[in-house]
């Protein structure tokens, strides 16, 4: 069974478009999080939500938006899509968010912006 | 600003060979560290967590030390499946930190 999965694996599209990355885990967690991979492995996380609520964010530009419509489930939109965003996209969950908790992560998402 | 740093930024040992690796980090409120490995193509994957200096865990053929402001990690015999880039991990105020990592790759 897969414990935090996310859709699609590979999305490739143009400068200025909108997509969305979903992110589902059936690992009974309350806490959520995004994270951006770059080129250089440089792990940065960007949101984390607890119980459906945002509890992180990290100087994201506010073209990114998460929603969370229930706490298995963490989806990120990004607005007009630039360069820049080309990276690999993590989803992750852990039991708790109020202490550094293990954090099971997704297959990752891999963007690429044209 | 938190930070965590690796070193050395690539190994390359010898199968059977110990490979050795390490992080420091800066962060405002210390909870924990925590060792990840991430293989190509997939997500890290937690290995252990360690929670104050001195803290020293065994895990199969990984070994690390938890030291003041940084953490060492050993595998001793490595095998080419151990190849993937190992990832350090601190919590400060609840934000977790990861560094660039560091990129094993095993010759057999």
């Amino acid at each position: 069974d897969t414990a935090v999965s996310q859709t699609p694996k590979y999305l490739v599209t143009q400068m200025g478009n909108d997509k969305s990355i979903k992110c589902e885990q059936n690992l009974g967690h309350d806490t959520m999080y995004w994270y951006k991979q770059d080129s250089k492995k440089f792990l940065k996380i960007m949101f984390s939500y607890n119980n459906k609520e945002l509890i992180i964010n990290e100087t994201v530009p506010n073209r990114f938006s998460p929603k969370s419509p229930d706490k298995a489930h963490l989806n990120l939109h990004i607005n007009s899509l630039e360069l820049g965003d080309s990276a690999v996209y993590f989803c992750a969950s852990s039991q708790e968010s109020l202490a550094l908790e293990t954090q099971y992560f997704g297959p990752g998402t891999r963007l690429l912006v044209l | 600003e938190n930070q965590v740093e690796h070193s050395p930024h690539f190994l390359g040992p010898q199968q059977g060979d110990v490979a050795s690796m390490s992080c420091t980090y800066s962060v405002s409120r210390f909870n924990n560290l925590q060792w990840y490995r991430q293989n190509t193509g997939m997500g890290p994957k937690h290995l252990l967590s360690m929670y104050s200096a001195g803290y020293e865990k065994q895990k199969g053929r990984l070994n690390a030390t938890l030291l003041k402001n940084g953490s060492s990690l050993y595998i001793t015999a490595v095998q080419p499946e151990d190849s993937a880039t190992y990832f350090c991990a601190s919590g400060g105020s609840y934000i977790p930190t990861f560094g660039r990592g560091t990129s094993l790759i095993v010759h057999p």
